[in-house]
């Protein structure tokens, strides 16, 4: 069993719905939860962090962790054809520069659309 | 320059041979990273370097993969008698020691080189 969960996908939305992307994971020692995006053949670029269980907020974009479920969501509200993308989780259990190593899920494709 | 920047954007090789690829990280960035993605999955860790050191070198498969980071800025993974399994895309990532960015632990990726080997 790998340390993380991600459905692969791939999802296909009109736009301006509501994605939801989801990944579970097995390691309890995780503390430090990301959203990190990959355009086609682009490097990851980080889109959310949280840390512990809650929710946080930025635009569009919604990150959820709960922790006792060791489950962690991305919300995208009014999805745009530019959020079409492969959507990646990724934990640690060190704290942001500390982290030697972040565990990647295998991604969500997502298309959105027109 | 801005960003990471890796050479070479694509290596296509023969299975045996060796390969080298580079990584330019990010000016003043002091940790580097080695990720390596193959077709359909997420980034998987390699190593990682503090300043010159590998402190992690845990991700490497084998002892067919080699990295080295002498000044402490620009690394090189080294492989030798490559495998068509070793075909996949190789991440380079920096961050730096301190600031909102460390506290995130945000990585900042090049857009990696491309491995074939035939």
């Amino acid at each position: 069993q790998k340390e993380v969960e991600q459905d692969p996908g791939p999802l296909s939305v009109p736009e301006g719905a509501i994605v939801s992307l989801n990944c579970t994971y097995s390691n309890s020692a995780f503390q430090y939860f990301m959203w990190y995006r990959q355009y086609s053949r682009k490097g990851p670029e980080l889109l959310m962090y949280t840390y512990s269980s809650g929710n946080k907020e930025d635009g569009r974009f919604t990150a959820q962790v709960d922790k006792s479920s060791k489950y962690i969501s991305l919300f995208i509200r009014d999805s745009q054809p530019s959020d079409s993308a492969t959507y990646l989780c990724a934990m640690s259990d060190k704290y942001g520069g500390a982290t030697n190593k972040l565990i990647f899920g295998t991604g969500t494709l997502l298309a959105v659309q027109p | 320059g801005a960003g990471v920047s890796q050479t070479p954007s694509n290596k296509v090789t023969e299975k045996g041979k060796y390969v080298e690829l580079r990584c330019d990280p990010i000016s003043g960035h002091t940790a580097l990273y080695w990720y390596r993605q193959s077709l359909g999955q997420g980034p998987e860790f390699l190593i990682y370097f503090q300043g010159t050191g590998a402190a992690d070198d845990s991700g490497l498969p084998n002892d067919r993969f080699f990295a080295v980071r002498p000044e402490g800025s620009v690394s090189t993974l080294k492989i030798q008698r490559t495998e068509r399994g070793d075909s996949a895309v190789y991440l380079c990532a920096s961050s730096p020691a301190r600031g909102r960015q460390f506290g995130t632990g945000e990585l900042f990726f090049g857009e990696g080189s491309r491995l074939t080997v035939l």
